[in-house]
């Protein structure tokens, strides 16, 4: 079953506006990992945050984590048409052996 | 960062042939990977965990004997699609673990006619 869904499914801005992408989850985790996908193509890692963590960036990328609600947020910001692609959210229940992952949205952007 | 392989990219085949698909660690060991199935527009399933020199752990619902994995060594990993249905058809995808994090091939995409 998911651990993970999110929203929007699909989401479709124009370039220089920001995206906000949301993840909920159902138990406990270890820590929750976001990931880009290109049509038709395998996973690229983008930003991983702790349990212990509530906020991270890294470039125009920023993740918030809430564990008392199990949710969490992927705000890209300036957004640009090559950003173009599904995002998924994974989590981590320990160990590191096992990803479950989210339902995933559709990002594109328009020029 | 760590690169993971797959072979081939796409596959179509008819219905009732075997389809090995091989997922290599380029420049890294290892021990652990995982197979996942994703069908058009959804997200990705975990089919079973393979580990070097032992057997595979499969997610409830996955037959073991339809979806064989074969890891036989710290770089490779196979799964290979026995007797494969147009119900198999989908994109599927290995990941391996690696001391900075997970990295993911680029898919192979299996259409069963």
């Amino acid at each position: 079953s998911q651990q993970g869904e999110e929203d929007p499914q699909a989401l479709s801005i124009q370039e220089g506006e920001n995206a906000t992408m949301n993840c909920s989850y159902k138990t406990s985790i270890n820590n929750l990992q976001w990931y880009r996908q290109n049509s038709g193509r395998g996973l690229v890692h983008l930003i991983l945050i702790r349990s212990n963590e509530r906020e991270k960036h890294s470039g125009r990328l920023r993740v918030t984590l809430d564990t008392s609600k199990k949710s969490s947020s992927l705000l890209i910001t300036a957004s640009r048409a090559a950003d173009t692609a599904s995002y998924f959210c994974a989590t981590d229940t320990g160990g590191g052996n096992k990803l479950t992952f989210g339902t995933g949205t559709q990002l594109k952007v328009e020029l | 960062g760590a690169v993971v392989s797959q072979h081939p990219s796409r596959v179509i085949c008819k219905s009732g042939t075997s389809v090995k698909i091989e997922c290599r660690s380029l420049d890294f060991q290892a021990t652990t990977m995982f197979w996942y199935r994703q069908f058009p527009k959804q997200s990705l399933m975990l089919m079973a965990t393979s580990n070097e020199g032992s057997k595979a752990t499969y997610e409830q619902g996955v037959e073991k004997d339809k979806f064989l994995i074969n890891h036989a060594s710290l770089t490779l990993s196979t799964l290979t699609v026995t007797s494969a249905h147009p119900e198999d058809s989908s994109f599927y995808i290995c990941s391996a673990r690696e001391l900075t994090g997970r990295f993911f091939g680029p898919g192979t995409r299996l259409t069963v006619l």
